[in-house]
């Protein structure tokens, strides 16, 4: 089955600076790759998505990133705000009897300070 | 409703109770998905369902049942609590189709087993 592993686990920036954060999958047949952003106490978000076909994919500060040959993905965030504190989880889509389903990275927390 | 529910937001259980969690959705999305969430752990897969009449085991099915018998309802039963099965659960629901991947969670059921 699938796996996806992520780092860092905990990420510190400055307000302004980039993030970036990394994962990896194994199951080459993977085609779908969300991030959630998940602020505390609340649900996970979708907040930007890639296709297999698709190398990269930007929304405002956001992008996010494919290397399919090498399986790995990241986000990026720039002109990170306070309001970018969240932990973040990557995850990569598996089809299993035909049935699609995601598994999700450990996640990383990220903290933006002022 | 708007969206999918959870119910009950929080819960206290007895070692050895039964517990039903509720999920109801209402935007008639075929795919649901049972996840509990634990620190470090992420978020693994339970059981779920690609359409009514049908389920499926996740990574960490055991102690867990879970039945669909309309398109809206996805209750989670844990026949008899163990405190390993305290954690935060969330449902998902996702619309079926090739192009439309994206999960909607609910806003979790935060479970404690004493």
């Amino acid at each position: 089955g699938e796996n996806v592993e992520q780092h860092p686990s905990t990420l510190s920036v400055q307000e302004g600076d980039s993030a970036v954060i990394k994962c990896t999958y194994s199951d080459s047949a993977s085609n779908y790759f969300p991030w959630y952003k998940q602020e505390l106490g609340k649900r996970p978000q979708l907040i930007i998505d890639i296709r297999s076909n698709v190398g990269e994919k930007k929304d405002q500060r956001i992008a996010v990133t494919l290397n399919k040959t090498a399986k790995h993905f990241s986000l990026h965030i720039t002109e990170t705000q306070p309001e970018d504190s969240a932990v973040y989880f990557c995850a990569a889509s598996m089809v299993d009897t035909g049935f699609q389903k995601l598994v999700f990275g450990t996640g990383t927390r990220l903290l933006v300070s002022p | 409703i708007a969206g999918i529910t959870q119910a009950p937001t929080s819960q206290i259980l007895a070692a050895g109770r039964r517990m039903t969690l509720r999920c109801t959705q209402d935007m008639r999305h075929n795919a649901m998905y049972w996840y509990r969430q634990d620190l470090g752990l992420g978020l693994r897969l339970i059981h779920y369902s690609n359409t009514a009449g049908t389920t499926g085991k996740g990574e960490v099915p055991d102690g867990y049942s879970v039945s669909r018998a309309n398109t809206d309802d996805f209750p989670l039963t844990l026949a008899s609590a163990v405190p390993s099965q305290t954690s935060v659960y969330f449902c998902a629901s996702r619309p079926t189709g090739k192009s439309r991947y994206g999960y909607t969670f609910g806003s979790g059921t935060r479970l404690t087993v004493v």
